[in-house]
Order: C-alpha cells, then sequence, then structure tokens
C-alpha cells in the first residue's frame, strides 16, 4: 500500500512565525487532503489538493503530483494553529491513508 | 445540519464483550469510513464504503464488520473485543474529495 511520510515530526514556533510541513508519498496519489487535529481531538479538513496551489487564510498548499509530495505552509502563526497536522493520500474517495502527523506547538 | 455524528462518545467494555458504534450523517455523501487513532500515530483505515449496500476492508479490518443498508447510517461491529482495541475510533464522510470526521468515540477495553 502506499506509504506517507511527513516532516518534522515536531515542530515548535513562537506566535507570529511561520512555518512549512512537508508530506512525501511513496506512490502516486489521486486523492490528497491536509487535516488539523486540534487539541481536542477534532479534525478538521484544510485542503483537498491532488496537484497545484490553494489558499485559505493564512494557509496555503501546494502539491507537486510528479514529484509525489506535498506542502503545507502556516504564515503568521497563532497559538489556535497548535496541534496535530496530517496528510492523507489515496487512489479512491473514501480510502485514505494519512502520515503519522506534525506535532505543532505555537507559544503566545 | 448536523454534519457526522457518532454515539457513544466514551465506552467502556469488558474483554470477549461485543458492540456497536453508531455513525449517521445528514450530507447524503456517497463515501463513508471508519478509522482508528492509536496514541502518537495517525489514522489507520478499517473498513470504507462507497454506497449503500457496498462495503470493503480497509488496512486494519480483523476484529471488525460494518454494513451500510442506508445511505445516513454506517455502524461499526465489534464482535468480540480485545485490549488491542483500545483506541478511538473516527467516522468520517467523503464527497469526491473532502472528508469530513466525526467528533470521535473513545473506546477502552479492560
Amino acid at each position: 500500500g502506499i506509504q506517507v511520510e511527513q516532516s518534522p515530526p515536531d515542530l515548535i514556533l513562537q506566535e507570529g512565525a511561520n512555518s512549512t510541513l512537508r508530506c512525501n508519498f511513496s506512490d502516486s496519489v489521486n486523492n490528497l487532503q491536509w487535516f488539523h487535529q486540534n487539541p481536542w481531538g477534532q479534525l478538521i479538513n484544510l485542503f483537498y489538493i491532488p496537484s497545484g496551489t490553494k489558499q485559505n487564510g493564512r494557509l496555503s498548499a501546494t502539491t507537486v503530483a510528479t514529484e509525489r509530495y506535498s506542502l503545507l505552509y502556516i504564515s503568521s502563526s497563532q497559538t489556535t494553529d497548535s496541534g496535530v497536522y496530517f496528510c492523507a493520500g489515496g487512489t479512491s474517495y473514501g480510502k485514505l491513508t494519512f502520515g503519522q502527523g506534525t506535532i505543532l506547538t505555537v507559544h503566545p | 445540519n448536523a454534519g457526522v455524528t457518532q454515539t457513544p462518545k466514551f465506552q467502556v467494555l469488558k474483554t470477549g464483550q461485543s458492540m456497536t458504534l453508531q455513525c449517521a450523517q445528514d450530507m447524503n455523501h456517497e463515501y463513508m469510513s471508519w478509522y482508528r487513532q492509536d496514541p502518537g500515530m495517525g489514522l489507520r483505515l478499517i473498513h470504507y464504503s462507497v454506497g449503500a449496500g457496498i462495503t470493503d476492508q480497509g488496512e486494519v479490518p480483523n476484529g471488525y464488520n460494518v454494513s451500510r443498508s442506508t445511505t445516513e447510517d454506517f455502524p461499526l461491529r465489534l464482535l468480540s473485543a480485545a485490549p488491542s482495541q483500545t483506541s478511538v475510533y473516527f467516522c468520517a464522510t467523503d464527497r469526491g474529495g473532502e472528508q469530513y470526521f466525526g467528533p470521535g468515540t473513545r473506546l477502552t477495553v479492560t
């Protein structure tokens, strides 16, 4: 099956800093998503991005499908950005393989 | 519009007991999935469904059964609970590109 590798595993930032999270896939995927799990355990879909670039406020994502990786950019980080960021991919809907996640801690 | 709902929120079982985790959605999404999340790990797919009457196994299906008789409901059955099934269980729907997760069920098997 598809293997998903995320880096870095942990990230500690001061409020206002920028960061880049990376996700590598062992094989091609046509369904790629980024999620944020908040400290209460809730999972929120950030981006559906099998290719190209998308932006939503302070967050943006870029996927280079031919090289099997995706990047999540967080600019001007806030304490509410803390939590775990997961990328997940697959070749069909409803069936995703998740990475191990990046634990982000933003200090005031 | 409640989205994806899961019941119960918490459950403690003894080894060998059976139970059903409920998942319901009101978004009319075709795709539904069950994942488990263990400490320090990402989510792992247990079973998924591409529509009413159609289910298939994911990465870790052993010890679990599912059925999908309606678009709205996708229950997960634990046949004979084992301590290794202690985990947080998430149900998700997919509208063809974006997955939406329920709040999760925290299950402890003693």
